[in-house]
């Protein structure tokens, strides 16, 4: 069946250093890709998303990546700081529903001072 | 704006005991709405979603059932809950057009001794 495999899941890395988190998707029909960060209790929140007709999105310290061919898809963020440490949840959208997502098992992201 | 109100936020209930988690979505109309269910230290599990009044679909089989009695509103219920009902509830809306993002409440966290 469909699914998202993602790696790590705990990445540890100094401040100031740069993250990555990868996700690998099955279905090649998925055309969009989220990333959400879940702060300890809180609700996840959508922080960047990517569709398929782009390779590259930036917001600020954060980036996503997306290789369709190789279906595969990449959380990057630069300058870590310790409000970064939070759970991270990649998804793809489903072949047979464009309202539903498959869902990453998460990677929990450290920062040490 | 579009806001999305859950509760109660915190609920303990007996074994056996009946539910009724309850979701309202402002500032939209016509919107896709998700129960999603995540256990201590996991991924998202979808529950159920919704692409219109009365129209509710499952994913996983269980004692949960829910329902949609008005546009802007989802309900989650049990007859009886069990242990394994333990979690943290999220509720979650998106536009009903296809391959866009989720947004989430602020969800409730269900204990059941």
């Amino acid at each position: 069946g469909e699914n998202v495999e993602q790696h790590p899941s705990t990445l540890s890395v100094q401040e100031g250093d740069s993250a990555v988190i990868k996700c690998t998707y099955s279905d090649s029909a998925s055309n969009y890709f989220p990333w959400y960060k879940q702060e300890l209790g809180k609700r996840p929140q959508l922080i960047i998303d990517i569709r398929s007709n782009v390779g590259e999105k930036k917001d600020q310290r954060i980036a996503v990546t997306l290789n369709k061919t190789a279906k595969h898809f990449s959380l990057h963020i630069t300058e870590t700081q310790p409000e970064d440490s939070a759970v991270y949840f990649c998804a793809a959208s489903r072949r047979d529903s464009n309202y539903q997502l498959i869902w990453g098992a998460g990677t929990k992201l450290i920062i040490k001072p | 704006s579009q806001t999305i109100h859950q509760w109660p936020a915190t609920l303990v209930q007996p074994v056996g005991s009946p539910l009724s988690l309850e979701c309202t979505v402002e500032g939209t109309s016509n919107p896709n709405l998700y129960w999603y269910r995540q256990a201590a230290g996991r991924g998202l599990q979808l529950l159920f979603y919704s692409v219109g009044i009365g129209q509710i679909s499952s994913e996983v089989p269980q004692n949960l059932s829910a329902s949609r009695p008005q546009d802007r509103q989802f309900i989650l219920s049990s007859k009886k809950l069990l242990l394994s009902d333990s979690g943290f509830y999220l509720c979650a809306w998106s536009v009903g057009t296809s391959n866009q993002p989720q947004h989430f409440g602020d969800g409730t966290r269900l204990s059941i001794l």
